[in-house]
């Protein structure tokens, strides 16, 4: 079973510009969470998707916003970037039988550089 | 408000050198716990979720555990090829994971 996928892996771009990122959940699963990942904040929540709606939101600006297909495939966008936007960003895909009971699995991260 | 806490930050350990990861957490109502392994530059890896005290999981080199206020992670015999941070997270909300801050592991040969 092909796991979770990201592209692309690499993305540089300078400040001010705007950026989309793809993932693709494992094959059923409806779920996906994005996260973003820093050396001084560690993981951090961004937004999950279910069915095409967001669900659940972390405490970051409205910069950052995502969507989901109706094959559960999601984007997240990051508009007027900002030098500490800088991260890998996670995609994780979960099947979401109980809300909260899910184990997550995590895909190889887009790690974006904003100069 | 949902706190994990891991310890240690990092851990230098000689190949066969056995020891134990720590992750304590405060939260209303646990809804499991889970353990995930990253090296890096890429994205974690999962490992283990436990769900009520006193449950204990095991893979390879790794186990589990689980009491009301903690969970350890204990590495049997490692090798170098278990050197990685390992983070534990326990469910934040809907269906969102809330993250400790990992403990590096280092085994040196």
């Amino acid at each position: 079973k092909a796991g979770v996928t990201q592209t692309p892996r690499y993305l540089i771009k300078t400040r001010g510009q705007q950026v989309t990122l793809s993932c693709s959940p494992i094959s059923g699963h409806r779920s996906v969470s994005w996260y973003q990942q820093t050396p001084g904040q560690g993981l951090q929540f961004l937004f999950e998707y279910f069915s095409e709606t967001q669900r659940n939101k972390g405490n970051f600006p409205g910069r950052f916003s995502g969507r989901q297909f109706s094959n559960s495939r999601s984007e997240m966008n990051v508009s007027t970037l900002e030098l500490g936007d800088s991260a890998l960003y996670l995609c994780a895909s979960s099947l979401n039988f109980r809300q909260g009971y899910n184990e997550q699995f995590f895909g190889p991260g887009t790690r974006l550089t904003v100069l | 408000e949902d706190q994990v806490t891991q310890s240690p930050e990092a851990l230098r350990l000689q190949e066969g050198e056995s020891s134990s990861l720590n992750c304590s957490y405060t939260v209303s109502g646990l809804r499991g716990l889970f353990w995930y392994r990253q090296d890096p530059g890429k994205g974690p890896e999962f490992l283990f979720t436990l769900y009520s005290a006193g449950e204990e999981k095991e893979k390879e080199r790794l186990k589990a555990t689980l009491t009301k206020k903690e969970s350890f992670l204990h590495i049997t015999a490692p090798k170098p090829e278990d050197s990685a941070t390992y983070l534990c997270a326990v469910p934040g909300g809907a269906n969102n994971l809330f993250f400790g801050t990992g403990t590096r592991l280092t085994v040196i040969p």
